[in-house]
Formats: structure tokens, C-alpha cells, sequence
């Protein structure tokens, strides 16, 4: 059964911070993985989709990586700004039909 | 450009009451469309999925149910509310397997 964990829980940085997000999951046969962004009370945005046969995917600050022979796939977030503070949530594709997400982190930007 | 639309925004409904949430998706054609339902500190928790006209595929046992009428709708419903069923429920969709996926704004039900 596939499982999703996501490392840490919650972070507050600085703002202009470097900083890395994880996303573990158990079963490493999966179709992609998608990186999204909630603000409270909103629905999900989308910021990367990594395909099974990536490494890895760039937009602006943002970069994500995927390793699914360890089954982890990192969000990496440069120069962080106060308008980054969301929930960032993680999801992989395990077939046609099942989207199981891991319970996200909560980050927090300090000006 | 394809939109999500969900509605209402927001819902407080009694206890027994019946239960109809809309989404409805422009700017494509034969989405894969899905139901998902965040609680309270929890995670999202995948509902229903479809993958094209009255064809739905139940992922957890409740007291819930969907219909996709036509191409670009999907409503989900209830006959009688429980005040389990209390939580954010987010629409959906995908064009195909393997794709990326975009949501709607969500619909927050509170149960009373």
C-alpha cells in the first residue's frame, strides 16, 4: 500500500532563506509525482509535475527533484519570500485512478 | 485556458439534510475528473473518480455519492448528512493518465 510522509511538518524561516521540502513515499512505481502550494481556505495550486521517468523540474525559484529507486523527491525553494508561506503538499500517481497525497508542510516566511 | 469552477463556496447544513456539490470544468473535453475531501488536520482523501460519462469508481465506503451527467460535470451528494461529513471538499481534474493535475477552489461544508 502505498504511503506518503512528508518531512517536516511545519517550518519557519527567515525571510531570503534557502530552503528543502520532503516527500518520502513506499512504493516506487508510480506514473508521477505533483508538487502543489494551499493557501488556508483555498484550493490547491499546481507547481511541478515530475514524470516517473524525470529527475528533476525547474520554475523561477522553484526546484524539484525525484529519486524513485530511494523514494523521495525533494522541493527546493531559493530565496524565499513572506508570499511563499503556505501549506506545500505532495502527491504521486500510483495508477490511472488512485492520487494518494502525503499531509504536507506548513512553511512559514518571516519578514 | 480550462477553468474549475466549484459551488457553493461555502455550506452549513443540518444533520439528515441532502447534500449537492457542483464542479464543472470548461476549456477541454473528456477530463478525468475526481472528488476529494480535506478534514480538519488531515490529509486529502481521494472520494470518487471518473474517467468519463456515468462512469465513477468509489474509493472509500460512506455515505456519499457522485454522478457525472455530462462530459464536464461532476456533483457529489449526499441523501442524509452526517456531521462527519464536515470538511473541504475539492474538485479535480486531469486530461488523461500520467497528466498534471489542477484543482478547483473547494466547497467548505460544515455539518451541524
Amino acid at each position: 500500500k502505498q504511503e506518503v510522509t512528508q518531512i517536516p511538518a511545519a517550518l519557519s524561516v527567515p525571510e531570503g532563506e534557502n530552503l528543502v521540502l520532503n516527500c518520502s513515499f513506499t512504493d516506487s512505481a508510480i506514473y508521477n509525482l505533483q508538487w502543489f502550494r494551499q493557501d488556508p481556505g483555498k484550493g490547491l495550486t499546481s507547481l511541478l509535475l515530475i514524470q516517473s521517468s524525470q529527475r528533476e523540474q525547474t520554475s523561477g525559484r522553484l526546484n524539484a527533484s525525484l529519486d524513485k529507486s530511494s523514494g523521495r523527491s525533494t522541493l527546493y525553494i531559493a530565496a524565499s519570500q513572506p508570499g511563499d508561506s503556505a501549506t506545500y503538499l505532495c502527491a504521486v500517481k500510483t495508477s490511472y485512478d488512485k492520487v494518494i497525497f502525503g499531509p504536507g508542510t506548513s512553511l512559514s516566511v518571516i519578514p | 485556458s480550462q477553468t474549475i469552477h466549484q459551488w457553493p463556496a461555502t455550506l452549513v447544513q443540518p444533520v439528515g439534510s441532502p447534500l449537492s456539490l457542483e464542479c464543472t470544468v470548461e476549456g477541454t473535453s473528456n477530463p478525468n475528473l475526481y472528488w476529494y475531501r480535506q478534514a480538519a488536520g488531515r490529509g486529502l482523501q481521494l472520494l470518487f473518480y471518473s474517467i468519463g460519462i456515468d462512469q465513477i469508481s468509489s474509493e472509500v465506503p460512506q455515505n456519499l455519492s457522485a454522478s457525472r451527467p455530462q462530459d464536464r460535470q461532476f456533483i457529489l451528494s449526499s441523501k442524509k448528512l452526517l456531521l462527519s461529513d464536515s470538511g473541504f471538499y475539492l474538485c479535480a481534474w486531469t486530461r488523461g493518465t500520467g497528466n498534471e493535475q489542477f484543482f478547483g477552489p473547494g466547497t467548505r461544508l460544515t455539518v451541524l
